[in-house]
């Protein structure tokens, strides 16, 4: 079965303070990974697609990159605005659909 | 471009009844996902239309329908209301490229008395 996990579930970071959340996948085919952001209340934003192993994206302070079997999206001196749940999502080869990981709640303390 | 816009924004309604949800997508965008999203189980997807026909399909039960016209705008509606209904509705629009990158709305909450 396809699965998509996340981890941590939730991170509390002081502003500054680079880390980087996980995001592991057993799919049948992987067509495509993608990063959502998503504030309370609020439909997800798009941030990254990401399509063959070695990939990388950035955008200010987020880095998005993929192995074969994971993906991390690292964030760099990240400031309170970048608080939100981040969100990881497969599209699996031959079905029009998205499988999303539980996602992790970062919150970043000033 | 506006984004993907959704109506109603809330909803209250009672077990047994019937809703309907309305998603507007980004103009140009043939494809439209549902997604219901909840504490428990998170995003999970219910259906996706492309040019008016349901191309893929989530394990969600019959209660849960939709439809797209041929504006690409979409409705889903969901009969017979059960307290487990109560959600967050996510609708997303993507062009047919190979980006496929979807763009979400803000969702219909949905709460079930």
């Amino acid at each position: 079965e396809d699965q998509v996990t996340q981890s941590p579930e939730a991170l509390r970071l002081q502003e500054g303070e680079s880390s980087s959340l996980n995001c592991s996948y057993t799919v049948s085919g992987l067509r495509g990974l993608f990063w959502y952001r998503q504030d309370p209340g609020k439909g997800p934003e798009f941030l990254f697609t990401l399509y063959s192993a070695g990939e990388e994206k950035e955008k200010e302070r987020l880095k998005a990159t993929l192995t074969k079997k994971e993906s991390f999206l690292h964030i760099t001196a990240p400031k309170p605005e970048d608080s939100a749940t981040y969100l990881c999502a497969v599209l699996i080869q031959g079905a029009q659909k998205l499988v999303f990981g539980q996602g992790t709640r970062l919150t970043i303390n000033p | 471009k506006a984004g993907v816009t959704q109506t109603p924004r809330y909803l209250i309604k009672t077990r047994g009844q019937q809703v309907t949800l309305s998603c507007s997508p980004i103009s140009g965008h043939r494809s439209v996902s549902w997604y219901q999203q909840t504490p428990g189980q998170g995003l999970q997807f219910l259906f996706e239309y492309f040019s008016e026909t349901q191309r893929n399909k989530g394990n969600f039960p019959g209660r849960f329908s939709g439809r797209q016209f041929s504006n690409s705008r979409s409705e889903m509606n969901v009969s017979t209301l059960e307290l487990g209904d109560s959600a967050l509705y996510l609708c997303a629009s993507s062009s047919s490229g190979q980006g496929y990158e979807q763009y979400f709305g803000p969702g219909t909450r949905l709460t079930v008395t």
